[in-house]
């Protein structure tokens, strides 16, 4: 069974650091771009980081930009999402998502996401 | 950025009514638009891409339009398990991806 599993959330102060993990299962992580959505505590979604399939490629939303750092490991099958001088904006649950190959027509997509990870910035 | 538009944010429906969802871009996205169901304490579901074409295992009661600035969802004969919020999200011009605010469709 194809599976994210997000990991490494928790508590954390104003101004502190954290390190999400996300394990892929299933399927060769090294085909595929991923992401990191988040979504704060009742509201909606928003998209924070890409990594293409190599690595080669990263982007950010302006919300992280410069304080977040996307990662990816894929012979473990991990992605990482490095998280620096965090505010109580970034709590959130954080989830991480695959994209299709760029060669579907549904590339830029979210298809499988996993069940995410709560953040709590606060002191 | 394109900026995307959801009405009405809520829905109050019946089981079995239908109801249409609308979602609106800043700036036109051709078909490169997706929706996602999301139910409470769940991860979001990609439900439809490139406008209209329903991912695997999506029930045909959920079907997708529009092309351009204006893209409609569609949900005909609403189950129990179809209560939920429902997001748009850009794919033509990123960075950044973009998602519309929701619709919570509710009994």
């Amino acid at each position: 069974e194809e599976q994210l599993v997000e990991s490494g959330g928790g508590l954390v102060q104003p101004g502190g650091s954290l390190r999400l993990s996300c394990s892929a299962s299933g399927f060769n992580l090294r085909s595929y771009e991923m992401n990191w959505v988040r979504q704060m505590p009742g509201k909606g979604l928003e998209w924070i980081s890409y990594m293409s399939s190599s690595g080669s490629s990263v982007y950010y939303a302006d919300s992280v930009k410069g304080r977040f750092t996307i990662s990816r490991d894929n012979a473990k099958n991990l992605v990482f999402l490095q998280m620096s001088n965090l505010s109580a904006e970034d709590t959130a649950v954080y989830y991480c998502a695959r994209q299709p190959p760029i060669t579907m027509v549904d590339w830029g997509t979210f298809e499988m996401w996993g069940q995410g990870t709560l953040v709590t910035v606060s002191s | 950025e394109i900026v995307l538009t959801q009405s009405p944010a809520t829905l109050s429906v019946s089981p079995g009514e239908g109801v249409t969802l609308s979602c609106r871009g800043s700036d036109s996205v051709g078909t490169n638009l997706a929706w996602y169901q999301q139910k409470p304490g769940q991860a979001p579901r990609l439900l439809i891409y490139d406008a209209s074409t329903r991912a695997t295992g999506i029930p045909a009661r959920f079907s997708g339009s529009g092309s351009g600035t204006d893209f409609t969802l569609t949900i005909t004969g609403l189950q129990s398990e179809d209560f939920a919020v429902y997001y748009c999200q850009q794919y033509n011009h990123w960075p950044p991806l973009t998602f519309g605010g929701g619709t919570k469709v509710e009994i």
